[in-house]
């Protein structure tokens, strides 16, 4: 396992699109979290899961935005009718603890 | 509200020169303190996590420390593979808050 796997790396969509993100946590780590983040800013939380049951969620997660993660693997994040706001890199990071995180290398998606 | 500031928002420094990054924190009960390297295009790097205050940690040419109030990631004789974004952040419920990082740029 070489650690946590983002696909695809750069997404260029056309606004009003749908969008979907997919993350490969380490086989091991049973919490899962996703952060956004834009140019000049520290990542912000968007939500996580324990397992497969979604813990919380982000007030910065619109009723656009919805996460699974079936069966406590991987992870997918749709962004639903795209703005040009949704532009960032989408981090995704999973762990065993609350602290021991291993992050991505994100995806970055441009709204045009 | 929980908060992380960390200062300077950027730095540049000649290689060897020593400097200091701050990281300023309010949150009821502590329950970690994380240091994170950041390069261009890519996810956070985990550096180190600190509990308790008067806690130290090193690792290379990078030490950080911790007060009850602030962080910091002290480093000596850079090197310019050191240029990176340093993230600072704090435990919080079930996950972690970042602050906004400071850009460092070591010059040859």
């Amino acid at each position: 396992d070489t650690g946590v796997s983002q696909n695809p790396r750069h997404k260029i969509t056309k606004r009003g699109q749908n969008v979907t993100f997919r993350c490969d946590p380490i086989s091991e780590h049973n919490r899962l979290y996703w952060y956004r983040q834009t140019l000049g800013q520290g990542p912000e939380f968007l939500t996580y899961f324990q397992n497969e049951a979604q813990l919380e969620k982000s007030r910065l997660l619109s009723d656009r935005f919805s996460a699974e993660r079936p069966k406590g693997s991987f992870s997918t994040l749709e962004i639903q009718r795209t703005e040009q706001g949704d532009s960032a890199m989408y981090l995704c990071a999973s762990s065993v603890t609350e602290s021991d995180y291993t992050f991505g290398s994100g995806t970055r998606l441009t709204v045009v | 509200e929980d908060q992380v500031t960390q200062s300077p928002e950027a730095l540049r420094l000649q290689e060897g020169e020593s400097s200091s990054l701050n990281c300023s924190y309010t949150v009821s009960g502590l329950r970690g303190l994380f240091w994170y390297r950041q390069d261009p295009g890519k996810g956070p790097e985990f550096l180190f996590t600190l509990y308790s205050a008067g806690e130290e940690k090193e690792k290379e040419r990078l030490k950080a420390t911790l007060t009850k109030k602030e962080s910091f990631l002290h480093i000596t004789a850079p090197k310019p593979e050191d240029s990176a974004t340093y993230l600072c952040a704090v435990a919080r419920d079930d996950k972690i808050i970042f602050g906004k990082g400071t850009r460092l740029h070591i010059l040859p």
